[in-house]
């Protein structure tokens, strides 16, 4: 399995309070992702990093911002969480930009109250 | 933007038994089809992908085949077991940088004793 790893696993938490999702990966790849995963919707991307420092919006970002200042870590931060951020939360990495296999991490469940 | 849909949304099968998982995208610049199984409580995991440059692709008792005219795509399992229950996602993407795919709803395959 691709060293990923996303922390915490699980987190309730209460509209209006900031979250951050941590995933730290050990393959030194270039490319990481968060996806949220809601039923009927499939896997659906929040944002990217292409490097440190270097990252971008997907289709659902808005609420969200990242940060990756290290190769191994990427950030995922709710500044104020709300009851529709209720979800399960992927982060998946990739080796390159003609490489096609994503690999994910196990999720992280997030409940907001 | 891309769209995919993928159908069924579940699928029961009797083990032995063949199950077929259906796709269609909408943009005709895709060129790369991922299927990705998750079980649960993980990650999804790719397991087959096909280039828009091929017609099918088999990989012991799965097989994809992509139909470029008509924009869809299925998953063939074979001779079904019951380790093949799970959540099935089909993607496309027009390059191969995970910021460029789009992933269908998933289906939800149990494969009975």
């Amino acid at each position: 399995d691709a060293g990923i790893t996303q922390s915490p696993r699980h987190k309730v938490t209460e509209t209006g309070t900031p979250v951050t999702l941590r995933c730290h990966q050990t393959e030194n790849h270039r490319y990481m992702y968060w996806y949220r995963q809601d039923p009927g919707h499939g896997l659906r991307l929040i944002h990217y990093s292409y490097g440190v420092k270097d990252t971008d919006k997907g289709e659902v970002s808005d609420g969200y911002s990242v940060s990756r200042s290290k190769t191994e870590d990427f950030l995922l931060t709710l500044e104020s969480a709300t009851s529709s951020q209720t979800s399960v939360y992927f982060c998946a990495i990739s080796q390159g930009h003609d490489t096609g296999e994503l690999f994910f991490g196990e999720g992280s469940r997030l409940t907001v109250l | 933007g891309e769209n995919v849909e993928q159908h069924p949304s579940t699928l029961s099968v009797q083990e032995g038994d063949s199950a077929v998982i259906k796709c269609t995208y909408s943009d005709s610049a895709s060129n790369y089809f991922p299927w990705y199984k998750q079980e649960l409580g993980k990650g999804p995991q790719l397991i087959i992908d096909i280039r828009s440059n091929v017609g099918e692709k088999k990989d012991q008792r799965i097989a994809v085949t992509l139909n470029k005219t008509a924009k869809h795509f299925s998953l063939h399992i074979t001779e079904t077991q019951p380790e093949d229950s799970a959540v099935y996602f089909c993607a496309a993407s027009r390059g191969t940088g995970g910021f460029k795919t789009i992933f269908g709803a998933g289906t939800r395959l149990f494969v009975k004793a």
